[in-house]
């Protein structure tokens, strides 16, 4: 199975701050990776598909980069509706796996 | 309006039965993949099953052999049978569909959510 390995695990960080988040996989994964934000109590919501496509609805503040085996989503000036969980997921093959999970809290 | 809802869940004993439903609205059910993803108090997200559109199936190891996905278009809706439940298989079930890119090589992503079942297995 294709492992993805998120970090750092968590972080601190202020409203108006610049955040990254990294997601490696464990194998070539090309683009097929994506990103989703889960807020506490809530089904997890979709942000980034195939590695850099922004979903609509999503504010343009998120963006994600990369392929291959090494990706990033960037948050651009964090916002208080901001402070959650996010996860990568890969679809590369049938059998689906997801990152640890990134926590972002507040400062 | 768009949407997945959950039923079925709840407390059963180890080494129980429990089935879970998927019911959708306002979108064309048998063009999509759909998927279970499921997740335990304090954890990650963990990818539970898979079927598509012909019906074809896909589970991780932890649940391979213990769990089936179903579905039922004339219905609306797709199921996921839990035998020889154990502990570790409690969690939030989440119901998801499988959207794909419009590319040469489609990429799947989930763009649409359940609000989530729990399930509990304990004695």
């Amino acid at each position: 199975d294709i492992q993805l390995t998120q970090s750092p695990s968590s972080l601190s960080a202020s409203v108006g701050d610049r955040v990254t988040i990294s997601c490696r996989a464990s194998q070539i994964i090309t683009t097929y990776l994506n990103w989703y934000q889960q807020t506490p109590g809530k089904a997890p919501k979709l942000l980034i598909y195939a590695a850099s496509n922004l979903q609509r609805g999503v504010p343009s503040r998120f963006s994600g980069s990369g392929s291959g085996t090494d990706f990033t989503l960037t948050i651009n000036s964090l916002q208080p509706e901001d402070f959650a969980t996010y996860y990568c997921q890969q679809s590369y093959n049938n059998i689906r796996t997801f990152g640890q999970g990134t926590a972002v809290e507040i400062k | 309006e768009v949407q997945l809802v959950e039923s079925g869940g709840g407390l059963v004993q180890p080494g129980g039965s429990l089935r879970l439903s998927c019911a959708a609205s306002a979108f064309t059910f048998r063009d999509y993949d759909m998927v279970w993803v499921r997740q335990a108090t304090g954890k990650g997200l963990e990818w539970v099953s898979t079927i598509g559109t012909a019906g074809d199936t896909y589970y991780p190891d932890s649940v391979k052999g213990r769990f089936t996905i179903s579905r039922d278009d004339a219905k609306n809706s797709f199921y996921l049978q839990m035998n020889s439940l154990r502990a570790g298989d409690t969690a939030v079930y989440y119901c998801a569909r499988e959207q794909y890119t419009s590319s040469w090589t489609p990429a799947g992503y989930l763009d649409l959510w359940g609000r989530g079942i729990l399930v509990t297995v304990s004695s």
